[in-house]
């Protein structure tokens, strides 16, 4: 069984620094682009960025580049977002997903870890 | 970026009777490799977003035969044939031709 568990959220104030981690278990991690997802509350989803198998190419949405950086460990079957630079727009529920990039769709997610970014 | 636009915004249904969610792209989801990804996820409350149909018509492993995807180019649709209360919650179609991926605004449905 395919499982994602994200960790790492939590309560920070504007401008700081925050680390997610996601864990993978049922699935050859090394195998698969992985992606970031968010949704702030009470919205839709905004995904955030992905990388590949081996963490050769990553790519992000405009509004994080420069402060978000996505990487891996397969190692460990890990995925990371170094968060920096905060912002209280980037509050949200953070997902970690599975790409399938046979057909380009995201088909397991984990339940998402809340990041509160406040004063 | 592709902008992916949804409607109705929100859709109350009678039980047992069908549903259709709109889905229209602002450039077309053909990828030069000539698939085109487009894909809907269902959000129950409280839930992560689950993912029902891939490459416009394709059902994800365990989704029902109520759920079925259609379209081509830049307008798409998901269906269900006859809504059970297990399917409220919230809908978006999702682009992947271009990155950045993007998500339509969602669709709510409900039962009256």
């Amino acid at each position: 069984e395919v499982q994602l568990v994200e960790s790492g959220g939590g309560l920070v104030q504007p401008g700081g620094s925050l680390r997610l981690s996601c864990a993978a278990s049922g699935f050859t991690f090394s195998s698969y682009w992985m992606s970031w997802v968010r949704q702030a509350p009470g919205k839709g989803l905004e995904w955030v960025a992905n990388i590949k198998q081996d963490g050769s190419e990553k790519y992000y949405v405009d509004s994080v580049k420069g402060r978000f950086t996505i990487s891996r460990d397969n190692a460990k079957n890990s995925l990371y977002l170094q968060m920096n630079s905060l912002r209280a727009e980037d509050t949200a529920v953070y997902y970690c997903a599975r790409d399938r990039a046979a057909i380009w769709a995201i088909d397991y997610w984990g339940q998402g870890t809340l990041v509160t970014v406040s004063s | 970026d592709i902008v992916m636009t949804q409607t109705p915004l929100s859709s109350p249904v009678t039980l047992g009777q069908p549903a259709s969610i709109s889905c229209r792209s602002s450039q077309s989801l053909v990828h030069s490799d000539g698939n085109t990804y487009l894909s809907w996820l269902q959000q129950r409350p409280g839930q992560p977003p689950r993912l029902l149909i891939y490459k416009i018509s394709n059902r994800f492993s365990g989704v029902p035969d109520r759920f079925s995807g259609s379209g081509a180019g830049t307008d798409f649709t998901l269906k269900i044939s006859r809504v059970e209360a297990e399917d409220v919650g919230v809908y978006y179609c999702m682009q992947a031709t271009q990155f950045p991926l993007t998500f339509g605004q969602g669709t709510k449905v409900e039962i009256k």
